[in-house]
């Protein structure tokens, strides 16, 4: 079974600061993908950035990248010049490749930026 | 293109009601997913359809609950014999089979007093 833990529960960062956001999975797969999913209060998850673990280059969406360490199943989130409105409750998501089809998440980080 | 739609948004029942949630995906995509999304918690699997079939359900599926997709577009999540312990959001994803990435909706809020 996959699992995927988030430890931080809340974090919060100024406005135009740096934060990072972690995530670290359990699998026994070699071939699968992490996503990092953003679901703004009441509205819905929208794909903030996703990774190809065969991929070593670290993914990169503008303000976003993540820290991708495939030997420590470790897969954190960075957002630079963060903004308001990347206030969010921030999930992190593993799929297996080779059925390509259900998620699991973690349990979610809530992010709030401080003007 | 309007993105996954899902309908109601909420719903308030009393415990032994039936309730029927439908969810409707970008329409090109013919793989549709749902989950639950209790507070607190990531989104748990329920199951998914690729066009009709619905391969895949979670042990979280219990027989109350029975989900369809009957021509491949919109699908239908109907949980029988509500319990309170059945409130959560349910969400419902689309993807284009041979893309990984899944597109959500905005969920429906059931509530079971």
């Amino acid at each position: 079974a996959q699992t995927v833990t988030q430890s931080q529960p809340e974090m919060s960062v100024q406005e135009a600061e740096t934060v990072t956001l972690s995530c670290t999975y359990d699998t026994s797969e070699s071939n699968y993908y992490l996503f990092w999913y953003k679901q703004p209060p009441s509205r819905q998850m929208i794909l903030v950035i996703r990774q190809e673990a065969y991929k070593q280059q670290n993914a990169t969406e503008n303000r976003f990248s993540v820290n991708f360490q495939k030997a420590a199943k470790s897969f954190s989130l960075k957002i630079s010049d963060s903004q308001l409105g990347d206030t969010a409750m921030y999930f992190c998501a593993f799929m297996k490749r080779s059925t390509g089809n259900q998620f699991y998440f973690g349990t979610g980080t809530s992010l709030t930026v401080i003007p | 293109d309007t993105g996954v739609s899902q309908d109601p948004r909420h719903k308030i029942t009393k415990r032994g009601q039936n309730v029927t949630f439908r969810c409707d995906p970008i329409s090109e995509h013919n793989r549709l997913y749902w989950y639950r999304q209790t507070l607190g918690q990531g989104p748990e699997f329920l199951t998914y359809f690729q066009n009709e079939a619905q391969l895949e359900k979670s042990r979280l599926l219990s027989d109350r609950f029975s989900a369809e997709r009957p021509k491949g577009s919109f699908s239908t999540l109907e949980i029988q014999r509500t319990e309170q312990g059945d409130s959560a959001m349910y969400l419902c994803a689309s993807s284009l089979q041979g893309t990984e990435t899944q597109y959500f909706g905005p969920g429906t809020r059931l509530l079971v007093l």
